[in-house]
């Protein structure tokens, strides 16, 4: 199957600085999608790119598929932004089943 | 939209008891519904596909006696882990996609302590 790798595993960052996740993916994919797992553990549905450019108030995302990638922007970041980023492809006929990278683990401080 | 809840959040039962958790999309019709496991500090690993009206499909190692899944109606799954163990203490994630779409939505998760 496919393999997700995200990096890097973990982040801080201080109040108001942008930052940039990276998702690299092993093969060709039909679906990739960007979650938020907050502390709590609820998993917040952020982009849904499996090519192209899309933005959303200071998140954006861009996923090259010919070279097998995808990044994920965080601007002006925020104490709520913290929480675990996980990427998560599909490359099989089920496009909606999801293999998770291992995720990255920001910390925003004040 | 595509709001996604599960009950309960947390649930704590004694060794050799099983569990029931309900997975239910309050806003759309959820043709499939996946769901996860989770240990602390980890990805989340697909358990098992569940289709309403149709038997689920369990991943490779992961056994299908064990943890039951139940997708009754287009807006709910259950999902119950029989003879539980403690080594069945986890977070159980249910998500949910609408016809037609790929983007999955998550239910808020159940963190089951089995003692």
């Amino acid at each position: 199957g496919i393999q997700v790798e995200q990096s890097p595993p973990d982040l801080i960052l201080q109040e108001g600085a942008n930052s940039t996740l990276r998702c690299n993916f092993s093969d060709s994919v039909n679906n990739l999608q960007w979650f938020h797992q907050n502390p709590w553990g609820q998993l917040i549905n952020l982009f849904y790119i499996p090519s192209g450019t899309k933005q959303n108030g200071r998140l954006s995302a861009t996923t090259v598929a010919t070279e097998r990638y995808s990044l994920l922007y965080i601007s002006s970041s925020q104490t709520t932004d913290s929480g675990v980023y996980f990427c998560a492809a599909s490359n099989t006929g089920t496009a909606s089943k999801l293999t998770f990278g291992t995720g990255t683990r920001l910390q925003v401080t004040l | 939209g595509a709001v996604v809840s599960q009950h309960p959040s947390r649930v704590i039962c004694k060794s050799g008891t099983s569990v029931k958790i309900e997975c239910r999309s309050l806003d759309f019709q959820a043709t499939t519904m996946f769901w996860y496991r989770q240990f602390p500090k980890q990805s989340l690993m697909l358990m098992a596909t569940s289709n309403e009206g149709s038997k689920a499909t369990y991943e490779q190692g992961v056994e299908k006696d064990k943890f039951l899944i139940n997708h009754a109606s287009l807006t709910l799954s259950t999902l119950t882990v029989t003879s539980a163990h403690p080594e069945d203490s986890s977070f159980y994630i249910c998500s949910a996609i609408r016809r037609g779409f790929y983007e999955q939505y998550f239910g808020p998760g159940t963190r089951l302590t089995v003692t």
